[in-house]
């Protein structure tokens, strides 16, 4: 099965900074890595596809980027109501496992 | 639009069979796939397994031996049955819609079970 780490485990920081999650895989899944926010008591949303793939309705402030092994989830100024878990999600093989997230908190 | 809702019990006993149904509106069990994905309290989410748009089931090996998963079309209903529930299967239940292959787009709002005696 392919593994996908993520780190940091938590991140603080404060509102209007910018950030860096990362994703990295136990092999190489070409550009097949989405990535989903998950609020307190909610179910995951869909942010990223693809690796860099926008999707309708997510601010601007949400890209990600990389290929085969590393990927990265960015938010361009951090917003209060980012605070909340990030994973990703590889769908290159089955079981389409997903990482053990990120917490992003406020310092 | 579209719309996923999960739905039953919300307690089991050890030894005894999980059935749940996700009820599906705003799109067709024949045109998307269908996947479930669980988190325990606290923890990460797990895929499951699929009901593919064409009637093909997967499953998550881990789990392959305890798990079905059917689907009703006329109702756009799809069905999870997992049997020999322990209490580290305690967790939220999701049904989640899938788009451009397995990347999940729509989720329902989750169901809580409890694998307690």
């Amino acid at each position: 099965n392919i593994v996908l780490t993520q780190s940091p485990a938590t991140l603080s920081v404060t509102p209007g900074e910018s950030v860096s999650l990362s994703c990295r895989a136990s092999q190489s899944i070409s550009t097949s890595i989405h990535w989903y926010q998950q609020k307190s008591n909610e179910s995951p949303r869909l942010l990223i596809k693809y690796a860099s793939q926008s999707i309708s309705g997510i601010p601007s402030r949400f890209s990600g980027s990389g290929s085969g092994t590393d990927f990265t989830l960015s938010i361009n100024r951090v917003e209060s109501e980012d605070f909340s878990i990030y994973y990703c999600q590889q769908s290159y093989s089955s079981p389409y496992t997903f990482g053990a997230g990120t917490k992003l908190e406020l310092k | 639009q579209v719309q996923l809702t999960e739905s039953g019990p919300g307690l089991v006993h050890p030894s005894e069979t999980l059935s749940l149904t996700c009820t599906v509106s705003g799109f067709s069990l024949t045109g998307y796939s269908v996947y479930w994905v669980r988190q325990p309290s606290g923890k990460g989410l797990e895929w499951m397994g699929r009901m593919r748009y064409n009637g093909d089931t997967s499953y998550n090996s881990a789990l392959k031996s305890r798990l079905s998963i059917s689907r009703d079309t006329s109702k756009n209903q799809v069905f999870l049955k997992m049997n020999s529930l322990q209490t580290d299967d305690t967790g939220t239940y999701y049904c989640t819609r899938a788009a451009w292959g397995a990347t999940f787009d729509y989720w329902g709002q989750g169901v809580m079970v409890t694998v307690s005696s």
